[in-house]
């Protein structure tokens, strides 16, 4: 079963729009970690966000925004103001204490495009 | 601080040869993660290692696929008689210590390209 959901296969925004990224996560653990990874077209892993499951507060960091709500199972990102180079595809995933060594699972990933 | 080196960054094998990927860990890391990311899809989990000792190998195919993090060295990621759809990104990811507060931090991926 898939325990990370991101429904939004791909997306296409024009510059300067807000775009909101979707996560649906399942687990039966109270304490967990939720993350944010960017993969541009040069293939890395960038970190973006962690976020663990006793701590609801949005977080923004400059055109980044995530919205984290426990009683929907969602970590929302949402990108203001969207720059071409945000052109990317973003994963959403989960740690949980169940995992062995804590390691991750991965949603599918959106693929965001950005166009001038 | 250098982060997680992989190498090579990209690999080209013929059907039937065997593929071997490796990955130096961030200094002080003892722990090591090993990823898949087939084409259009997420990461998943393949293996977990600590120095000399496989952890959880729940991810792994069964045939043709090993690991092995030495006591000195990186770890290695080996797969025998390749196919085609062994073509994938593999990437491995080092933390410190096992905690559910302890980030991994991600190499930048071997792609692996079976012909």
């Amino acid at each position: 079963a898939q325990k990370v959901t991101q429904a939004q296969t791909e997306i296409s925004v024009v510059e300067k729009e807000d775009v909101t990224l979707d996560c649906v996560y399942e687990t039966r653990d109270t304490t967990y970690y939720l993350f944010w990874y960017k993969q541009p077209p040069s293939g890395e892993l960038v970190f973006l966000i962690r976020r663990n499951s006793f701590d609801e507060q949005n977080e923004i960091s400059g055109r980044y925004s995530w919205n984290f709500q426990k009683s929907t199972s969602s970590f929302n990102f949402t990108i203001t103001a969207s720059q071409v180079v945000d052109s990317a595809v973003y994963f959403c995933a989960l740690s949980e204490s169940s995992n062995s060594g804590y390691a991750l699972n991965f949603g599918k990933g959106t693929s965001l495009l950005v166009t001038p | 601080n250098a982060g997680v080196m992989q190498n090579p960054r990209h690999l080209v094998r013929r059907r039937g040869q065997e593929a071997r990927l490796r990955c130096s860990p961030m200094k002080g890391h003892s722990h090591v993660y090993w990823y898949r990311q087939l084409p259009e899809e997420g990461l998943k989990f393949m293996v977990y290692l600590q120095k000399e000792n496989i952890i959880d190998e729940s991810g792994m195919p069964k045939e043709r696929f090993s690991a092995e993090f030495p006591k000195e060295g990186p770890s290695i990621l080996r797969i025998q008689q390749v196919v085609r759809g062994d073509s994938a990104a593999y990437f491995c990811a080092s933390s410190p210590r096992v905690t559910l507060n302890t980030e991994a931090f991600f190499g930048q991926g071997t792609r692996l390209t079976v012909v």
